[in-house]
């Protein structure tokens, strides 16, 4: 039990352009689901934190309009990179928590390249 | 903010040595966890510690919380290739859970 998935597991995009993550729990419900950045050879960093039907709580530095988080439903939240530039390049991988909330179950994660 | 390091940063080993990563923090902890990150893979949660003192073993490896609950340990007896990944603790802190840095294990057969 306690899966979680994410989609895409890669994507190449033109500068410039727009991107959506995906990430599922599949087989329970997610109350709270967390959205990390991860570059080469380094620790993961939070991003944000998001609840279902509520805003995401947003980590210091971490740009509101450039990383929109949406958490519609107990299994889905979403993760858009707008405008995409080449430093937004990263390995970013989401993970959600259930009933035992301290136990963080984490996605694949999603490889972003920007060209 | 709350910050856990992490050493060694890096660790080489023959396979079938001991392998040991540390993990400490200037405040007390109320809980630490350890992960491991195999290379080009996710973190998988690897065991939760609470209680100050506490020793808990999972076959070949063996975590441990100090009785300040401020430093934590994790041994891994007789390393196979299996083992090669990245190891971090994670404790909470200003963000519901604060990463170290990470021990990356690799094991020469």
């Amino acid at each position: 039990g306690a899966v979680v998935s994410q989609h895409p597991s890669w994507v190449i995009c033109k500068s410039g352009t727009s991107v959506k993550i995906e990430c599922r729990s599949l087989d329970f419900q997610a109350t709270t689901m967390f959205w990390y950045r991860q570059f080469p050879k380094q620790s993961l960093m939070l991003m944000a934190t998001s609840n279902e039907g509520s805003k995401a709580t947003y980590e210091q530095g971490v740009e509101k309009d450039k990383f929109l988080i949406n958490h519609a439903s107990l299994t889905l939240s979403t993760l858009t990179v707008t405008s995409a530039h080449p430093e937004d390049s990263s390995f970013y991988i989401c993970s959600a928590s259930g009933q035992r909330f301290y136990e963080q179950y984490f996605g694949p994660g999603t490889r972003l390249t920007v060209t | 903010g709350q910050q856990v390091m992490q050493i060694p940063q890096y660790q080489h080993v023959q396979e079938g040595e001991d392998f040991t990563t540390y993990c400490n923090s200037s405040t007390t902890l109320s809980n630490i966890q350890w992960y491991k990150q195999r290379p080009g893979g996710h973190p998988v949660f690897l065991i939760q510690l609470v209680k100050s003192g506490e020793v808990k073993k999972q076959k070949r490896l063996t975590f441990q919380f100090g009785e300040a609950k401020k430093n934590s340990s994790l041994h891994i007896t007789a390393t196979q290739t299996t083992d090669v990944g990245t190891y971090f603790c994670a404790a909470p802190g200003p963000t519901p859970l604060v990463f170290g840095k990470g021990t990356r294990l690799s094991v020469i057969a």
